[in-house]
């Protein structure tokens, strides 16, 4: 199993950034796919999730309305398209499998978004 | 503030055990399953117990998870320096419709 993200870096407040993580080494359809982030100096925080289908997803309140989550699964990947961006979304992005106890068995090795001016 | 409370710190000599709480409620903890994650900084998290108490696969028996009622607690005996690392818990809240993580617990191995 395999995770990569990509598509991190510095954008303005108020800017676009969209994140993709690819995978491998798995049905990617049968999984629910998570993002999840970790600002500097604090903890992880649950960002948005999928679901294997596409038709289900969630996000946390601090980012509802701002981010869309999506996902591809003819070409194994999903996204997280981020609009709106201000200095409290920088952070490492995660993208992680959940398994089927709702637990993060795999996890990418992480993209970092920077928001500021 | 988050929905699930653990302690900013615990501490411990090399061989002795310690104790990680998780304290959340009915629309969490209560009624889902609970993940607990290791993460040491500059790498990717790894999950060390899913399902409150089972062990992935390469998980060593030193690490245990217990549940009781809206709290979880997490295990680690023969501490080793190598065990130094932030500890959270996560688990679905059905109430938020959202997934959730305790603040995270450091580990010093003193």
């Amino acid at each position: 199993v395999q995770l990569v993200e990509s598509g991190g870096g510095l954008v303005k407040p108020g800017g676009s950034l969209r994140l993709s993580c690819a995978a491998s080494g798995f049905t990617f359809s049968y999984y629910n796919m998570n993002w999840v982030r970790q600002a500097p100096g604090k903890g992880l925080e649950w960002v948005s999730s999928i679901s294997g289908s596409g038709i289900y997803f969630y996000y946390a309140d601090s980012v509802r309305g701002r981010f869309t989550i999506s996902r591809d699964n003819a070409k194994n990947s999903f996204y997280l398209q981020m609009n709106s961006l201000r200095a409290e979304d920088t952070a490492v992005y995660y993208c992680a499998r959940e398994a089927d106890s709702e637990e993060f068995d795999y996890w990418g090795q992480g993209t970092l978004v920077t928001v500021s001016s | 503030q988050s929905v699930l409370t653990q302690p900013p710190s615990v501490s411990a000599a090399p061989g002795q055990k310690v104790t990680i709480s998780c304290s959340g409620s009915s629309s969490n903890i209560g009624n889902n399953y609970v993940s607990w994650y290791q993460h040491l900084p500059g790498t990717t998290p790894k999950l060390l117990i899913y399902e409150n108490n089972k062990r992935p696969s390469g998980i060593p028996d030193r690490f245990s998870g217990s549940k009781s009622g809206t709290s979880v607690t997490l295990g680690i005996t023969g501490l080793q320096t190598g065990d130094e690392a932030d500890y959270y818990c996560g688990v679905w809240d059905n109430s938020l419709s959202a997934g959730v993580f305790g603040g995270g617990t450091k580990l010093t191995v003193l």
